[in-house]
């Protein structure tokens, strides 16, 4: 069964810190993984997409894969309170239409 | 810019009734999904169509059904409401092509059954 696991958190930073947001996988045939942002009540927004190891930048977002650990972060730098919100982790499996989500990790930044 | 519609934010449906969510996109995507979402739960995969009157079932879809008569239009169709259908209702939609692109999401429709 593929997983996809999250802290539930809630992660709290003070403002203007480097908030990091942690994503494992279960399935070595991941190919693609993606970060989506949640405000409450509201429905999921995409940040970033990554698909191969390595960092991938974005303004204050950075995505990091390393696929041998079976892992993907989320950096925000220069965290601000707008940036409240639950962020979820989805990855995408080849030869299947289907992603999985990780249930979020709510962070809170402290102004 | 990416825009997908649902057709009501709010919507509160006494147990029994049949319950329409309508979704629309604007950016001739192939793909379309349907996902509830609940606390602890997370996203859960009701329905996919990956084009016009083409429909795989996901992971829950008990008591729902579907409809895609048009390219930029996904029907998810509650044929007799349940109080364990309440939920936050998502519609997203995407390239054909895998799991290559995002999905873009819609506002969500939150669903109280009575």
């Amino acid at each position: 069964q593929k997983e996809v696991e999250q802290n539930s958190g809630p992660l709290s930073v003070p403002e203007g810190a480097i908030a990091s947001l942690n994503c494992t996988y279960s399935d070595r045939g991941s190919q693609s993984f993606f970060w989506y942002r949640q405000y409450s009540g509201k429905s999921p927004e995409l940040i970033m997409f990554i698909y191969s190891n390595g960092d991938k930048e974005d303004g204050r977002f950075t995505a990091q894969l390393n696929k041998a650990s079976q892992y993907v972060s989320l950096l925000i730098r220069d965290s601000q309170p707008s940036d409240s919100a639950t962020y979820l982790c989805a990855v995408g499996y080849s030869g299947t239409y289907k992603y999985i989500f990780g249930t979020g990790t709510r962070l809170k930044v402290l102004a | 810019d990416v825009k997908v519609t649902q057709s009501s934010r709010y919507l509160v449906k006494r147990t029994g009734e049949k319950v329409f969510l309508e979704c629309v996109q604007d950016m001739d995507h192939e793909n379309m999904f349907w996902y509830r979402q609940d606390p602890g739960l997370g996203l859960r995969l009701i329905y996919f169509s990956y084009d016009v009157k083409m429909k795989e079932k996901g992971d829950i879809p008990e008591g729902y059904s579907v409809s895609r008569e048009k390219k930029e239009r996904f029907s998810l169709i509650l044929e007799s409401a349940s109080t364990n259908q309440t939920s936050m209702y998502l519609c997203a939609s995407r390239l054909t092509g895998g799991t290559n692109y995002e999905q873009y999401f819609g506002p969500g429709t939150r669903l109280t059954v009575t």
